[in-house]
């Protein structure tokens, strides 16, 4: 079964300084992962995916996550961060050929300090 | 605003009352999804329909639960004898069916409180 594990449920940063939210996965196949965040009272919305391509992936503002398949990781990182950035983060899975089903990781909560 | 829509975005309701949402989801996306969000967890899938069928259903979608998307464009969700664990956060979410690596894209929720 396919599923997803974040490590930290809230991690707090000053503004400026790197993000690292870490997700590890576990899939029998080769997957589909995305990461997603949650403004308060706003819908999620996509932040990058992978889909077999370059592992290196970019997404929006400013983020990126690396696909380690040797240590079934996917973290998403920022080199700096704003204070705009503080909300939840979600890594998802969904296996190859799957048409549903997202499968969600419990979140993580980015505090950013001024 | 063409993204995904849903109504309405607050229901409070008593114990044992039914409630129906109501989503409208981008107009050329086939793929339809309704997920369940409680305080402090990730979304969970309920169902997913393509056009008007209902491909697939989580066991977490009781009998209390149904789900319509009579002409494969809006979709409704009804709950019947609500319960309080029930009280969740009800997101809907499309997709195209060309969309590559299952992309979905989410409305905004429907926040219910069971009383």
């Amino acid at each position: 079964a396919q599923s997803v594990t974040q490590l930290d449920s809230h991690v707090s940063v000053s503004e400026g300084t790197p993000v690292l939210l870490r997700c590890n996965y576990s899939s029998s196949y080769s997957p589909s992962l995305f990461w997603y965040v949650q403004h308060p009272n706003k819908g999620l919305q996509l932040l990058l995916k992978y889909t077999s391509a370059a592992t290196l992936v970019k997404g929006i503002n400013g983020f990126e996550a690396e696909f380690k398949k040797s240590e079934t990781s996917f973290h998403l990182t920022k080199p700096s961060a704003h204070m705009s950035d503080a909300a939840e983060y979600f890594c998802v899975v969904t296996p190859w050929g799957s048409q549903g089903n997202l499968i969600f990781g419990k979140g993580t909560k980015l505090s950013v300090k001024p | 605003d063409t993204g995904v829509s849903q109504d309405p975005r607050h229901k409070i309701t008593k114990r044992g009352q039914n409630v129906t949402f109501r989503c409208d989801p981008i107009s050329e996306h086939n793929r339809l999804y309704w997920y369940r969000q409680t305080l402090g967890q990730g979304p969970e899938f309920l169902t997913y329909f393509q056009n008007e069928a209902q491909l697939e259903k989580s066991r977490l979608l009781s009998d209390r639960f149904s789900a319509e998307r009579p002409k494969g464009s809006f979709s409704t969700l009804e709950i019947q004898r609500t319960e309080q664990g029930d009280s969740a956060m009800y997101l809907c979410a499309s997709s195209s069916f060309s969309s590559s690596g299952g992309e979905q894209f989410f409305g905004p929720g429907t926040r219910l409180t069971v009383l």
